[in-house]
């Protein structure tokens, strides 16, 4: 069956300028994550998501960031007034179950100019 | 204190040797462990789940868990310049609920 997509998978911004990052998990899958991963470092935990609830938002690293998953499907994470700082890959992941094994998305690469 | 550590290697076997990596994780309430490998410009994929202490063996790789020291290691026997990659150790079911918490992740290069 079909993987986690995301899209874009490639983004451009201009400093300032709103983002918005969508991810669609494999079907039926409960747990939904977003991860920041920059070059040459692991996933960074963002947020997580069971159904539509956001259970954890410990990791988004500002008030500028932003993640929704409103019918427990599709997600989108929105970053307003991007900065430098937040050009990453932000990876996608689902899980069928809350403790278990997350499969990634292809990731998008956000490059804020 | 990061939550889970790795040795950020690189580390260089040749091939046919064994690999080995090594993870620590700080939380003692974590249930769930996994590797991940990533080539360069992808995402990551499972390699390995494992839950409960001892040793689990997929082909050649081999997961061991050790929760009394909070170590998880991965054993990759007859290494191929096929596993040059960056292995990424991951933690769930910790304090912090079921979010998955990554390491940095080991570079592993396997010379032919």
């Amino acid at each position: 069956g079909a993987g986690v997509s995301q899209s874009p998978r490639y983004k451009v911004a201009k400093r300032g300028q709103d983002v918005a990052l969508r991810c669609d998990p494999i079907s039926g899958h409960v747990s939904l994550f977003w991860y920041q991963q920059a070059l040459g470092q692991g996933p960074e935990f963002l947020t997580y998501f069971q159904n539509e609830a956001q259970l954890d938002k410990s990791g988004l690293p500002s008030d500028r960031f932003f993640a929704e998953r409103p019918e427990g499907s599709v997600s989108t994470l929105k970053i307003q007034r991007t900065q430098q700082e937040d050009s990453a890959v932000y990876l996608c992941a689902s899980s069928l179950a809350p403790a278990g094994v997350p499969s990634f998305g292809p990731g998008t690469r956000l490059t804020v100019l | 204190q990061k939550e889970v550590e790795q040795n950020s290697g690189p580390l260089s076997v040749p091939e046919g040797a064994i690999a080995s990596l090594n993870c620590t994780y700080s939380d003692r309430v974590s249930q769930s462990f996994f590797w991940y490998r990533q080539y360069s410009g992808k995402s990551p994929e499972l390699i390995m789940s494992i839950y409960s202490n001892g040793d689990k063996e997929d082909g050649r790789f081999t997961a061991q868990l050790n929760k009394a020291s909070q170590y998880v290691s991965l054993l990759i026997r007859d290494s191929q310049p096929s596993d040059s990659a960056t292995y990424l150790c991951a933690v769930n079911g910790n304090t912090g609920g079921f979010k998955t918490i990554f390491g940095a992740g080991t570079r592993l290069f396997v010379k032919a």
